[in-house]
């Protein structure tokens, strides 16, 4: 059990548009899910946490008019990019958690966005 | 906030030697310390975590000790083969938050 799937798993878009990231809980329901990103090389950044049905929480120096996250269900949270930027190329990975007392969090698959 | 370090970040070791990662963190009211493994390009795997209230556990050749007075916590692993090459991360967790340490390279060298 815990499988957390993120679709789609690379896209590559041009500098402008948007782009959306969704993250699912496939076996359990997820009170909590992050949102990472992760440049080549480098450890994991944390973007946001969202709690279902509330707004997400984001990490210092992240815009969140840039990077619009939504946690409408128990098994289902969206990223999405806004008028994205070759800067916002990276490897964005979401992970999902049953709630504060499990401890455990389980990683999505990545999504490596590519910005022309 | 949290502060995660960890060191080193490149290890090299023979096969069947032992490799020892180490992690400080900074905030006392962390409470689960969890260790992932990353190949490339590929999502982080958890390999054993640690709960604030117990000071070792192991899991087969994999093991985590935790010092809370120092706040620092280590990962050993014994009888290292090459698919143990990887990057693994540590990781402080207080409430919600999560907050890594930069990684650390492992190559085991057949």
């Amino acid at each position: 059990g815990a499988v957390v799937s993120q679709h789609p798993s690379w896209v590559i878009c041009k500098s402008g548009t948007s782009v959306k990231i969704e993250c699912r809980s496939l076996d359990f329901q997820a009170t909590t899910m992050f949102w990472y990103r992760q440049f080549p090389k480098q450890s994991l950044m944390l973007m946001a946490t969202s709690n279902e049905g509330s707004k997400a929480t984001y990490e210092q120096g992240v815009e969140k008019d840039k990077f619009l996250i939504n946690h409408a269900s128990l098994t289902l949270s969206t990223l999405t990019v806004t008028s994205a930027h070759p800067e916002d190329s990276s490897f964005y990975i979401c992970s999902a958690s049953r709630g504060l007392t499990s401890g455990e969090q389980y990683f999505g698959p990545g999504t490596r966005l590519t910005v022309t | 906030g949290e502060n995660v370090e960890q060191h080193p970040s490149t290890l090299s070791v023979q096969e069947g030697d032992s490799a020892v990662i180490k992690c400080t963190y900074s905030d006392s009211a962390s409470n689960y310390f969890p260790w992932y493994k990353q190949e490339l390009g590929k999502r982080p795997q958890l390999i054993i975590d640690i709960r604030s209230n117990v000071g070792e556990k192991k899991d087969q050749r994999i093991a985590v000790t935790l010092n809370k007075t120092a706040k620092h916590f280590s990962l050993h692993i014994t009888e290292t083969q090459p698919e143990d090459s990887a990057v693994y991360f540590c990781a402080a967790r207080r409430g919600q938050n999560f907050v890594f340490g930069p990684g650390t390279r492992l190559s085991v060298l057949p």
